[in-house]
């Protein structure tokens, strides 16, 4: 069973559209995290969130929210896409935010055309 | 604020030779934990190895150790013996207790290690 998993795999969109990317962990854990990977391969944080608070990286644009029916998902929601969007997205979980060890999912691969 | 620099961009190494990889880093939160991971070029994350900032002895995963010099404020990765499934990108990243660790992990740039037969 896949700890962390990531839907779609790949994104190929046109720019001003609306599109999310699903995020589901089996691991029970309270916390999970979007990560930005870009062309260079830098990995940047822009959200960690729990069932009771929520972290916005300051850089990240409003244009991105995080949305989480639930204990086991968080889907990233993202208006308006931009070419600069354009990066692989990763998703994470933890036990808490104290815990150290964070799972990664496969990763999404966004293509703002 | 934190800070992750790897100064290698790239590494060629032999087969079955040791490697290190450097990574040095910067906070002011007083506690902290410093990671490594993997990505090879498949893209997921592998975690390789956790070392905590007041952790006495250096942390061992297999053929993977992480030599901690607090002083220094370095946080290298060693792959003893290595193998053509070595190759791949290495980011090192450390994340701040202090506040509870709730703003995740801050990244390097990564190292594209390549073995070599």
């Amino acid at each position: 069973d896949t700890a962390v998993s990531q839907t779609p795999k790949y994104l190929v969109t046109q720019m001003g559209n609306d599109k999310s990317i699903k995020c589901e962990q089996n691991l029970g854990h309270d916390t999970m995290y979007w990560y930005k990977q870009d062309s260079k391969k830098f990995l940047k944080i822009m959200f960690s969130y729990n069932n009771k608070e929520l972290i916005i990286n300051e850089t990240v644009p409003n244009r991105f929210s995080p949305k989480s029916p639930d204990k086991a998902h968080l889907n990233l929601h993202i208006n308006s896409l931009e070419l600069g969007d354009s990066a692989v997205y990763f998703c994470a979980s933890s036990q808490s935010f104290g815990s150290y060890e964070q799972y990664f999912g496969p990763g999404t691969r966004l293509t703002v055309t | 604020a934190q800070k992750i620099t790897q100064t290698q961009p790239g590494m060629f190494v032999q087969e079955k030779e040791a490697v290190t990889l450097d990574c040095t880093y910067d906070t002011s939160d007083p506690s902290y934990g410093l990671f490594w991971y993997k990505q090879p070029s498949s893209g997921e994350m592998i975690f390789l190895i956790y070392q905590g900032s007041y952790d006495q002895q250096n942390a061992t995963e297999g053929r993977y150790s992480l030599n901690f010099q607090k002083a220094r404020k370095s946080a290298n990765l060693v792959i003893s013996a290595s193998q053509l499934g070595d190759s791949a990108m290495y980011f090192c990243a450390m994340r701040g207790w202090t506040g509870g660790g709730a703003d995740g992990l801050t990244f390097g740039k990564g190292t594209h290690l390549i073995i070599q037969p």
